[in-house]
């Protein structure tokens, strides 16, 4: 079954440095998402990407987040000048259809721990 | 503000019993629902989708949903050790490309 892989699966940064995750979602899949979990709570949305733009962002989502699809298959979420409050799971998604079609499926995550 | 609402648990049902998992939501207009399992460290792994009232079935797994009352429910038959995670429940909102998330039912299942 066709699954969204994510690297690396555990990041450990410097708090301001910057970091890239990676995903490649399922290679028919058009909407991408990312979500984040801090440790204990909810999964809370981050934003999706659709059409090689942004179709909703969150209010997390601020100026120190981005995304970007560089190429075919790849779907990256960089975090400049990290704070201590990013450690969290960031957890990559795809679907082949808006939701209101087709559910979204999820990659293995990557721990982020920002130190 | 849209919400989604899950009893957080912990629900301890013993092995080969069923579980019964609720979920209410605050969107009327809501169309699409969905169950996710995680374990602990790991990612919502997809379980059950239901779009229309009534009852859907998947193995030992059913999904219940009705718009009237805006409750959606899970009930896992024959319950195993394995079906040991925390069960989420997901709603998109009018977007349709973000997902509300409940705060997940921790389920226990007693050998």
């Amino acid at each position: 079954e066709p699954e969204v892989t994510q690297t690396p699966s555990h990041q450990v940064t410097q708090m301001g440095q910057e970091v890239i995750l990676r995903c490649v979602p399922i290679s028919n899949h058009l909407y991408f998402y990312w979500y984040r979990q801090i440790l204990g709570q909810k999964v809370e949305f981050l934003v999706s990407f659709y059409n090689n733009e942004i179709s909703e962002k969150s209010e997390i989502f601020d100026d120190q987040f981005s995304v970007e699809r560089p190429d075919g298959s790849n779907f990256t979420l960089k975090i400049r000048s990290t704070k201590l409050e990013d450690s969290a799971m960031y957890f990559c998604a795809s679907s082949d259809a808006p939701l209101g079609g087709q559910p979204q499926h999820f990659g293995d995550g990557t721990r982020l721990s920002i130190l | 503000q849209k919400e989604v609402e899950q009893n957080s648990g912990p629900l301890s049902v013993p092995e080969g019993a069923i579980a019964s998992l609720n979920c209410t939501y605050s969107d009327r207009g809501s169309q699409s629902f969905f169950w996710y399992r995680q374990y602990s460290g790991k990612s919502p792994e997809l379980i059950m989708s239901i779009y229309s009232n009534g009852d859907k079935e998947d193995g030992r797994f059913t999904a219940q949903l009705n718009k009237a009352s805006q409750y959606v429910s899970l009930l896992i038959r024959d319950s195993q050790p394995s079906d040991s995670a925390t069960y989420l429940c997901a709603v998109p909102m009018d977007s349709n490309y973000q997902l509300i998330w409940g705060a997940g039912t921790k389920l226990i299942i007693k050998p």
